[in-house]
């Protein structure tokens, strides 16, 4: 079975600054997905970005991208240019390419501070 | 933008109690999935659906909950006799193409047991 871990349950980050969240995971899947979704205070979660693992390259969303290690088992997520909009939890997730759900981990809370 | 909607937003209902949550999925989407979130927990799956039949459900699932479509427009989540630690919050999500490129999640149904 896959883990997701988030090992930061809370941050904060002033605003126009820059913020990285991390999230490793654990998987004998060679052929995978990775996400980030982000849950503001309306609770609908919506998400950020997603990386495939068999592409070498970040993905990146205007402020948003990722720092996908696939040998260290590592999917950290940086905001650049931190707005108060972004105050929210952000839950890493891990997809497994045969399978029909997502792994959650237990998420960072983050408060963008004025 | 289309959305997932969820009603109601919050119910409350009496331990053993039959509940219905009731999800909306973005119409030209063909996987629906419901999934819990218990206070201060991770976000869990619980059931995948497509082509009017369950395709992977969780150890959660078991005889106490059913999924439904009856009407081709909505998607139900049904808890047979409700308990205490069936309190959380419920998530329905739709995708197109199936999970790993995403999914629209709605805004939840807080589902308190008494």
């Amino acid at each position: 079975a896959q883990t997701v871990t988030q090992s930061q349950p809370e941050m904060s980050v002033q605003e126009a600054e820059t913020v990285t969240l991390s999230c490793t995971y654990d998987t004998s899947e060679n052929n995978y997905y990775l996400f980030w979704y982000k849950q503001p205070p309306s609770r609908q979660m919506i998400l950020v970005i997603r990386q495939e693992a068999y592409k070498q390259q970040n993905a990146t969303e205007n402020r948003f991208s990722v720092n996908f290690q696939k040998a260290a088992k590592s999917f950290s997520l940086k905001i650049s240019d931190s707005q108060l909009g972004d105050t929210a939890m952000y839950f890493c997730a891990f997809g497994g390419a045969g399978s029909y759900q997502l792994t959650f981990g237990k998420g960072t809370k983050l408060s963008v501070i004025p | 933008e289309p959305e997932v909607t969820q009603t109601p937003s919050h119910q409350v209902t009496q331990m053993g109690q039959e509940v219905i949550l009731r999800c909306v999925p973005i119409s030209n989407h063909l996987y629906f999935y419901w999934y819990r979130q218990i206070l201060g927990q991770k976000v869990e799956f619980l059931v995948s659906f497509y082509n009017n039949e369950i395709s992977e459900k969780s150890e959660i699932f078991d005889d106490q909950f059913s999924v439904e479509r009856p009407d081709g427009s909505n998607f139900t989540l049904k808890i047979r006799s409700t308990k205490l630690e069936d309190s959380a919050m419920y998530f329905c999500a739709s995708s197109v193409t199936g999970p790993l490129y995403g999914y629209t999640f709605g805004s939840g149904t807080r589902l308190t047991v008494v």
